[in-house]
């Protein structure tokens, strides 16, 4: 069974653009979910996903946002890149009924670096 | 507020010491708890975890106790490999939502041959 799948790995833009990054979750997995995590904040929650409806969002400005299609892939977007977004951004999964309580899978991530 | 605090890294052991990683946290209601790996380059894997009081989780030689009494879930091995080099993040969980779970620091943990 194939596991979460994130792409690309990596990412090099400069300030002021725009980045999309994707998430395949494990096949059956209907929640998706974000997190940014960077040395200094460690893991931060951006978003949950779940059948293409945005269930939680985390304590990010507009310029992050995200969308999940029928499929359950899901997408986010960064806006107006700032040198603070430099970041590996996370993609996870869950079963459905557990849900995070019981596990998260997560994918290799992709690494942002904004310049 | 809710919250995980971990042992700041890095720690560094050689091969078959023994490890602990010190946790404790903080939660208004009955925590699950867990401990999650990262090793170099790939995402995080679920390690061990404990849904309540006095359950002990264990994997790979790995195990933590779920300690109410303290607050406390700290991550023990009695014999390290240089393959249990990585960062190990301890977290909890209020909910079946991701944006339930609030994870510490990490610590990253160097194994010397």
């Amino acid at each position: 069974k194939a596991g979460v799948t994130q792409t690309p790995r990596y990412l090099i833009k400069t300030r002021g653009q725009q980045v999309t990054l994707s998430c395949s979750p494990i096949s059956g997995h209907r929640s998706v979910s974000w997190y940014q995590q960077t040395p200094g904040q460690g893991l931060q929650f951006l978003f949950e996903y779940f059948s293409e409806t945005q269930r939680n969002k985390g304590n990010f400005p507009g310029r992050f946002s995200g969308r999940q299609f029928s499929n359950s892939r899901s997408e986010m977007n960064v806006s107006t890149l700032e040198l603070g977004d430099s970041a590996l951004y996370l993609c996870a999964s869950s079963p459905p009924a557990t849900g995070a309580n019981e596990k998260l899978f997560f994918g290799s991530g992709t690494q942002l670096s904004v310049l | 507020g809710d919250s995980v605090t971990q042992m700041e890294g890095p720690v560094t052991l050689s091969e078959e010491a023994c490890l602990t990683i010190n946790c404790t946290y903080t939660a208004t209601g009955y925590p699950s708890l867990f401990w999650y790996v990262q090793y170099p380059g790939e995402g995080l894997q679920l390690l061990l975890k404990a849904t309540k009081a006095d359950d002990k989780g264990s994997n790979k030689g790995f195990e933590a106790t779920y300690r109410k009494e303290t607050t406390s879930f700290h991550l023990e091995k009695g014999s390290v490999q240089v393959s249990d080099s990585a960062v190990y993040f301890c977290a909890l969980s209020l909910g079946s939502s991701a944006s339930k779970i609030i994870f510490g620091s990490g610590t990253r943990l160097s194994i010397r041959p």
